[in-house]
Formats: structure tokens, C-alpha cells, sequence
């Protein structure tokens, strides 16, 4: 299985701060890279897939880049609404392995 | 707008098996794959497997010798069913869409709510 390793596990940021989350592969999976935000008691959203295309409704201020093994996901200027958890996955090969998550709390 | 929504037990005893159906709204189920994913209490996501809506299917292999994903698509549903539970099937399954068609993307744009299934006695 391909393991996917998020960093950090959380984080404390204020509105208006730029921020990235980094997610490395235990090998490559190309750019078959996907992002979700999660919030408490609601299912995951899709933020970004591909690496780097950004979902139909999706806010600009949300990117990904990166391909290989090494990807992230920046958050241009954090609004309110954006404090969650954030998951990434590989669709590259099965079976199709998410991060643990990283945890963006308010500062 | 299509809306997934999963339906089942909310508790299943030990040894017994899990089955849960997931209803979508709004669309058809065909020409679509779809995908069971869990988040077990405190751990991440699981990807559980899919089912084309021919009936074509692929599972986790941590899994497979207990899965069975199953398409009705004259009901616009799709069902699993996982056997010999244990506690540690415990957590919130969902039913979701791979928004690619007829070729498997591997994403998921439309989630159901979730729904807890605790294995206890």
C-alpha cells in the first residue's frame, strides 16, 4: 500500500495567514493527488484533484501543486470558514490511501 | 443536485454482518462509479471499495474477503455488506461519487452524510 504522510498533524494560523500543508507518498503516484476539507460531523469535501485543479465551487484561494511524492495544498488567506481538518489522497494505485489529516485550528 | 444518503443499522453485534444501502437522489446511478469509504473513531479515512454501475467492482484487499458492494440500478442504489464484524469495524461509513464516469478517477464529489456503525454486544 502506498502510504501517505501529512505534515503538520495540526496547526494554529490566523485569518488572513497564508498556509500550507504538505503531504509526501511512500512512492510516486504521479499527479493522481486529491485534497478534502472535513469539518466536525459532516462528510469530506472535494477541494482539489489532480494535484492541482480546483473543484467546481471551490474558492481560488485554495491551490495544490506537486506531483511525485511530494505535494501541498496552500491556503492563500484564511477566512473564518476554513478552520477544519484537511485529508489528502492517492488514486494512483489500490488501494487508494488517504493522509491521517491535518488539523487547522484558530490561533 | 444529486444526494447520497446512507441507510442501515446503527449497531451490529459481533460476528454478524454489516449491510448498508446508500440511496442517491437527483441523478442516475449509472454510467458513474461509486465507492464505500469509513473513518473509524480517532484513526482516517478508509477506502472501502467501488462498484461501476454494471456491476463491475474492486475492494481494499485489507478488506476483500469480507466486502460485497452490490449495484441496483433499477432502485438507484448501491449496498454493502461486510461479515464477521468486530469492534474494529466500528466508525462512520459513507457512500460517495467518482464524478469521472465511465473511467475511474478515484475522487469524490458527492459524499453522503455518513452514517455511525458501532459493533458492540
Amino acid at each position: 500500500d502506498i502510504q501517505m504522510t501529512q505534515s503538520p498533524s495540526s496547526l494554529s494560523a490566523s485569518v488572513g495567514d497564508r498556509v500550507t500543508i504538505t503531504c509526501r507518498a511512500s512512492q510516486s503516484t504521479s499527479s493522481y493527488l486529491n485534497w478534502y476539507q472535513q469539518k466536525p460531523g459532516k462528510a469530506p469535501k472535494l477541494l482539489i484533484y489532480a494535484a492541482s485543479s480546483l473543484q467546481s465551487g471551490v474558492p481560488s484561494r485554495f491551490s495544490g501543486s506537486g506531483s511525485g511524492t511530494d505535494f501541498t495544498l496552500t491556503i492563500s488567506s484564511l477566512q473564518p470558514e476554513d478552520f477544519a481538518t484537511y485529508y489528502c489522497q492517492q488514486t494512483y494505485s489500490a488501494p487508494f490511501t488517504f493522509g491521517q489529516g491535518t488539523r487547522l485550528e484558530i490561533k | 443536485q444529486v444526494q447520497l444518503r446512507e441507510s442501515g443499522p446503527g449497531l451490529v453485534e459481533p460476528s454478524e454482518t454489516l449491510s448498508l444501502t446508500c440511496s442517491v437522489s437527483g441523478g442516475s446511478i449509472s454510467s458513474y462509479y461509486w465507492s464505500w469509504i469509513r473513518h473509524p473513531p480517532g484513526k482516517g479515512l478508509e477506502w472501502i471499495g467501488y462498484i461501476f454501475y454494471t456491476g463491475s467492482s474492486n475492494y481494499n484487499p485489507s478488506l476483500k474477503s469480507r466486502v460485497t458492494i452490490s449495484v441496483d440500478t433499477s432502485k438507484n442504489q448501491f449496498s454493502l455488506t461486510l461479515t464477521s464484524v468486530t469492534a474494529a469495524d466500528t466508525a462512520v461509513y459513507y457512500c460517495a461519487r467518482d464524478p469521472t464516469g465511465a473511467t475511474w478517477g478515484g475522487y469524490f464529489d458527492y459524499w453522503g452524510p455518513g452514517t455511525l456503525v458501532t459493533v458492540s454486544s
